[in-house]
This record gives structure tokens, sequence and C-alpha cells, in this order.
């Protein structure tokens, strides 16, 4: 079937540490997305990108890095420069000519 | 994009319909309607969107009001499994009149559907 996964569900790591989380989908979807989600509050977007080796930032991106080497991949690092990096981290994907994004279910980050 | 103000919480019983409304007052003429819904700790799934005509699909109905400034999405029977926050967002068409357009959440309404 096809879908979007996302690796680990859940992550633990010391303050200072970069980490990456992990996002594919073998859906053939051009976009991909990237959202952070705070307890009790709604998702805000970090970087999207419509088409290999291109991408763009969104509404949060300091502290964090991508990469679309490939249309399946977009991996996420949350960099020792991001503040609160504890949050539910929530990789999306969509096809132009549909209007439904397609969610993975997240990955739980916590940084002690 | 415009932005949406939808009710911080409702209550429905098992059975019965769910009315979630939406305002979106400053709405542009392209700019579409959707709806998604977030069960705890799981991701977003996408529910319906609309531009100006009532839609309805296999999961729920959309009606939008022709001034097109509110909405309302109804779960016809709602179940015990329907419980989840609902969110309604508003968004045009991205860059070339593709749909990659940024999907913006606000804080949504927690539908508690109880037996």
């Amino acid at each position: 079937d096809g879908g979007i996964t996302q690796s680990p569900k859940y992550l633990f790591r010391k303050e200072g540490q970069n980490v990456t989380l992990s996002c594919e989908q073998n859906l053939n979807h051009d976009a991909m997305y990237w959202y952070r989600q705070d307890p009790g509050q709604g998702l805000r977007l970090i970087y999207y990108s419509q088409i290999v080796n291109d991408f763009q930032k969104g509404d949060i991106a300091e502290g964090y890095s991508v990469s679309r080497e490939k249309k399946e991949s977009f991996p996420l690092t949350v960099t020792s420069a991001q503040k609160n990096p504890t949050a539910f981290y929530l990789c999306a994907s969509s096809i132009a000519d549909r209007h439904g994004y397609t969610f993975g279910s997240g990955t739980r980050l916590t940084v002690v | 994009d415009a932005k949406t103000t939808q009710p911080t919480s409702m209550d429905c019983a098992e059975g019965r319909a769910a009315n979630l409304p939406c305002n979106h007052s400053t709405i542009s003429g392209n700019e579409y309607v959707y709806w998604y819904r977030q069960i705890h700790s799981q991701g977003p799934q996408y529910i319906i969107h609309g531009l100006k005509n009532n839609e309805t699909n296999e999961m729920a109905s959309l009606i939008i009001t022709e001034d097109r400034k509110s909405s309302t999405l109804i779960l016809p029977h709602a179940t015990l499994r329907d419980t989840a926050v609902y969110y309604c967002i508003v968004r045009g068409r991205g860059a070339g009149g593709t749909s990659y357009g940024k999907l913006t959440f606000g804080q949504g309404t927690i539908l508690t559907v109880h037996p």
C-alpha cells in the first residue's frame, strides 16, 4: 500500500546534538512538507519542497535544515541552533492535481 | 491566505449529526475551504474541501454559505471514533495554479462524541 512513513516514532536526544528525522513516501507525490506541533497547538510549517533539489522556508525554519535529493525522501535535521526542539514533528506530501495532503504518523522528539 | 475562526470545543451525542462551524469572512474568490481532523497523537487526516458549492463524500458534507464567508462541516452520524480536533483551513492555489499552496493550521475545534 502507498503511504508516507516517518521514523522513528519516538526520539530522544541530548541538548546540543543535531538529529535527523526521516520521511519517506511511495505515493509519487511531488510536494513534501514538514510541520511542527506543540502541545495543545495547531501545526506550524517548517519547510516545504515542491520538486527535487528545491525547497522553501516555512514560518518557523530557524534551527532546522532539509534536503530533497530524491522525490521519495525529505529528511529534516533539527540542529543545536533550535532553541526549543522538543515537539511532535509531522511530515506530509501532496500531488498537484489533488487537494488533499497525506500525513505521516509523526515523530515525537524529546531533547533532554 | 484567509484566516479562519472556529469554536474551541463542541460536544455531540453518538449517532447524532455533528455540525462544526467555521468563519472565514476575508476569503477571496480563488481560495478553497479545507477540513482536516487529527486524532490524538496521529497525523491529520484530510476530510473534504470545497470552493463555493456544497460537497459530500463518504466521510462528511461541507456546506458553504452563498457569500462564502462561513462554512459548516457535517458528520451525519457521529461515532466515538470521530472524537478529534477538526481544522478548517482556507487556502488559495499555489504557484502556477497548482494545489501546492501551503496549509496553515489554526487551533481547530475539539469535538467530543459521547455515548
